[in-house]
């Protein structure tokens, strides 16, 4: 059984540049959870996918986009990139939408923008 | 989500059970409780949940008030590796939430040797 796959591992942007991040899914998992994660704080909710719809958003502004593929795989695409940015990435897959299904984590993807 | 209170840190020796404690006074009658760790510069790892009942699997154990008001994590056998960030989430059943999980700033467990 694969694990949560986030590429890349590490990525550096200059402020107003735009990114995106990719995410696979653990197998037979339909749903994705993205999260941002600042340096010494939690993990915050960006939006959750479920079978190629957005199922839910956090307090992100609309230049956090995401989409997911049929295959389940999923991006996170982040426009005009700002300071304040800069953190870790974490993409989460479970096998139903909502936040009561265990979320298995990737590794993450740590965005510095400069 | 219910909001949860958890010490900032705790320290643990090796080989010895560590109790990580959590209130969520606010918590209603369908949700669960849920504990997340992170270990440095890794992705959060599920570790085990529970509604009401007390709940056991081979990382921990988990004990809940007869209230529901507060619950305790159980490492039996704290080792080097279990040093990490717990945290103790209840998310909600549906609304606005739906989805999201609310990581507070959880607590430091540190084991030493």
């Amino acid at each position: 059984e694969t694990g949560v796959t986030q590429s890349p591992t590490h990525l550096i942007k200059t402020r107003g540049q735009q990114v995106t991040l990719r995410c696979s899914s653990q197998s037979g998992h339909n749903t994705v959870s993205w999260y941002q994660q600042a340096l010494g704080q939690g993990p915050q909710f960006i939006f959750q996918y479920y079978r190629e719809e957005e199922n839910g958003r956090g307090n992100f502004p609309p230049r956090f986009s995401g989409l997911q593929f049929p295959n389940y795989s999923s991006e996170l695409n982040v426009n005009a990139l700002e300071l304040d940015d800069s953190a870790l990435y974490l993409c989460a897959s479970s096998l139903q939408r909502g936040a009561l299904d265990t979320q298995y984590f990737g590794p993450g993807t740590r965005l510095t923008v400069l | 989500d219910a909001k949860t209170t958890q010490p900032t840190s705790m320290d643990c020796a090796e080989g010895r059970a560590a109790n990580l404690p959590c209130n969520h006074s606010t918590i209603s009658g369908n949700e669960y409780v849920y504990w997340y760790r992170q270990i440095h510069s890794q992705g959060p790892q599920y570790i085990i949940h529970g509604l009401k009942n007390n709940e056991t699997n081979e990382m921990a154990s988990l004990i809940i008030t007869e209230d529901r008001k507060s619950s305790t994590l159980i490492l039996p056998h704290a080792t080097l590796r279990d040093t990490a960030v717990y945290y103790c989430i209840v998310p909600n059943a549906g609304g606005t939430s739906y989805g999201k999980l609310t990581f507070g700033q959880g607590t430091i467990l540190t084991v030493h040797p």
